[in-house]
């Protein structure tokens, strides 16, 4: 089935440091791939998005993506991570049918 | 600009009760959406609109009814609530689809007891 995984529940890391959230799709044809972020008892907030040219994405917050084609990877990174950072990742692709599928979400949190 | 909105925020039902849920955008998107999220399994796509009087099934469709008979909102119904529909609903827009990020209201709380 055509679908996203993000293979990790929950990354910690250390205040300054970098982080990876992981994505791996799995979509016939070039895939539109997302991230969003949502904090507690929001919505989903749109980040970065990767539709067609350069493999590595900038988006909002100082975050980016490298789309990996060889290894069906989107992996969501930010060199020097903060304690506002803390919040739920995920990760989405489109499908032909305008379907957006969500992965399950990673639970990002920076510890000062 | 109030972006997207949903009403209620919260709402508890009881087995066999019906509701319906507003979402309302001041965008002048096409595409509306309606999502569940439930721990654990990210957000699946009940309904979708790709304007004014249209609508399709997403992933999970069953159990739900849902209409759009002004471009600005998108209703989504339960006829018959079980409590398997207790979850968490997100409702979003977008200019267009496929390459074109989407914009989420802040959600409404559904129990079904």
């Amino acid at each position: 089935a055509q679908s996203v995984a993000q293979p990790e529940d929950q990354v910690n890391v250390a205040e300054g440091n970098p982080l990876t959230v992981k994505c791996t799709y799995s979509v016939s044809g070039n895939p539109y791939l997302f991230w969003y972020v949502q904090y507690p008892n929001r919505g989903l907030q749109f980040l970065l998005k990767y539709i067609t040219g350069d493999n590595l994405v900038k988006g909002s917050y100082g975050f980016e993506a490298e789309f990996n084609k060889s290894q069906t990877s989107f992996h969501l990174k930010k060199p020097s991570a903060l304690v506002s950072d803390s919040a739920l990742y995920f990760c989405a692709v489109i499908l032909n049918n305008n379907d957006m599928r969500f992965g399950a979400g990673t639970r990002l949190t920076v510890k000062p | 600009n109030a972006g997207v909105t949903q009403t209620p925020k919260f709402r508890v039902l009881k087995t066999g009760q019906s509701m319906t849920l507003l979402c309302a955008q001041d965008m002048n998107h096409e595409y509306m959406y309606w999502y569940r999220q439930d721990p654990g399994m990210g957000l699946r796509l009940i309904h979708y609109s790709v304007g004014e009087g249209t609508t399709a099934k997403g992933e999970v469709p069953d159990g739900y009814n849902v209409s759009r008979l002004k471009k600005q909102n998108f209703l989504l119904g339960l006829e018959s609530a079980a409590p398997s529909q207790t979850s968490v609903y997100f409702c979003a827009s977008s200019v267009l689809a496929g390459a074109y990020e989407q914009y989420f209201g802040p959600g409404t709380r559904l129990t079904v007891t």
